[in-house]
């Protein structure tokens, strides 16, 4: 099975600051990478697929980048409403598809 | 609007069964694969199962194989989670989820239902 590592598990930052979360996988998944954000007591929702293609409707301040092993999201400025927590999930590889394990950003 | 909404969890006991519905609406439902994803209270989230929208293959993750069957009924607009031998880490929120690709697998979640709570208990 693939594993997907994220970090930091937590981070706390300002309205306005600028958020990198990390994720890397176990082997080379090229493009095949997602991220989703949650709310609490929330279904996911997806924010990014293919590495770095946005879903419809989501802001253009969220983006993605990354191939291989190697991923990144980035919150160019961070809106109250992002507030939440952020999976990385593989899709190059099934069964199984996996998730890492979460990142949660919280209000500095 | 695509709408998905599960329904049939509860409380179960250990070894026990339990079967999840996810009813679809809002967009051709025999055009898409489906998939269940898991949150355990307090973790993170764990896909389950895949169903493509033709009925096969059908895939599991290996802490359900052999205890878990997922189906669909197209002309329902349905798709399910038979859950039996039920173990009190199957405790978690449900989600279905359709495949952003519809008939391709894409392996990719871009819509989820609200979920549903399964918990096993004696």
């Amino acid at each position: 099975d693939i594993q997907m590592t994220q970090s930091p598990s937590s981070l706390s930052a300002s309205v306005g600051d600028r958020v990198t979360i990390t994720c890397r996988a176990s082997q080379t998944i090229y493009n095949y990478l997602n991220w989703y954000q949650q709310k609490p007591g929330k279904a996911p929702t997806l924010l990014i697929y293919s590495a770095s293609t946005l879903q419809g409707g989501v802001p253009s301040r969220f983006s993605g980048s990354g191939s291989g092993t190697d991923f990144t999201l980035t919150i160019s400025s961070l809106q109250p409403e992002d507030f939440a927590t952020y999976y990385c999930q593989q899709s190059y590889i099934t069964p199984p598809l996996t998730f890492g394990g979460g990142t949660k950003v919280e209000i500095k | 609007e695509v709408h998905l909404v599960e329904s049939g969890g509860g409380l179960a006991q250990p070894g026990g069964s339990l079967t999840l519905s996810c009813a679809a609406s809002g967009f051709t439902f025999s055009d898409y694969g489906m998939n269940w994803v898991r949150q355990a209270p307090g973790r993170g989230l764990e896909w389950v199962s895949f169903i493509p929208s033709g009925g096969r293959p059908i895939y599991y993750a290996d802490s359900v194989k052999g205890r878990f069957t997922i189906s669909r009924d197209n002309a329902k607009n349905s798709v399910y989670l038979q859950m039996n031998s039920l173990r009190t880490e199957d405790t978690a929120v449900y989600y279905c989820a359709r495949d952003l690709l519809g008939r391709y697998n894409s392996g990719s979640f871009d819509n989820w239902g609200q979920g549903i709570l399964v918990t096993v208990s004696s």
